[in-house]
């Protein structure tokens, strides 16, 4: 079946403009994450989202980015005013259950640059 | 918080020879341990889990690892190691995080090269 995709694949931006990435879960998937994956910092877990409930923001960097994900299936990371530190590639990931009995299926991710 | 540790950035084995990816964790209570390989330019597949059970766990490749209470270790094993082996893995804990959820908390990962 289907698995998670992530769009755009690459990105290549200026610092200080917003860039915004998308996330399509696995179907039936309530549980989605984004997870960013840098040199320095290896993989960080961002922001958590259960069903249509608010998300759960407490790995966010700063106040310059926010997600937001509709209708309880698509998800989209927008990071405003981009700086170089936000350099990544940002994994998307989705799971039967918030406990995470199960586990977290990952996409191929969105490898952004800032220049 | 809940974490783990890979204590090799790189491990080197011959094709046939057996083969450990080490990971260590930090917890309260009873873990959810995973293992993930990620391939160049792919994103993170899953290997196994442990949750609760026989200390063994069986995975995907003919991957297995082993959960050593005594010694807080979750060992990734396998018994004979194909080039195709060659990727970067990562060791993760179930973490709480707030509003009643979890996530993964991943170790650094570990490279691992195996030479023909």
């Amino acid at each position: 079946g289907a698995g998670v995709s992530q769009s755009p694949s690459n990105k290549v931006t200026e610092k200080g403009k917003d860039v915004e990435l998308r996330c399509d879960p696995i179907s039936g998937h309530t549980a989605l994450y984004w997870y960013r994956q840098s040199l320095g910092q290896g993989l960080e877990f961002l922001i958590y989202f259960q069903g249509n409930s608010a998300p759960d923001k407490s790995g966010l960097p700063s106040d310059r980015f926010s997600a937001e994900r509709t209708g309880g299936s698509v998800s989209t990371l927008t990071i405003q005013r981009t700086q170089q530190e936000d350099s990544a590639v940002y994994l998307c990931a989705s799971s039967l259950a918030r406990t995470l009995i199960y586990e977290q299926y990952f996409g191929p991710g969105t490898r952004l640059t800032v220049t | 918080a809940q974490s783990v540790a890979q204590p090799e950035d790189q491990v080197n084995v011959a094709e046939g020879n057996p083969l450990t990816v080490k990971c260590t964790y930090s917890v309260s209570g009873n873990p959810y341990l995973f293992w993930y390989v990620q391939y160049p330019n792919r994103g993170l597949q899953f290997l196994l889990k442990y949750i609760t059970g026989d200390n063994l766990v069986k995975g995907s490749y003919g991957f297995e690892a082993e959960f050593n209470k005594s010694q807080t270790s979750f060992h990734l094993k396998k018994p004979s190691a194909l080039v195709s082996d060659s990727a970067l893995y990562f060791c993760a804990v179930r973490d709480k995080i707030e509003n009643s959820g979890y996530a993964l908390n991943f170790g650094k990962g570990t490279s691992l090269l195996v030479t023909p």
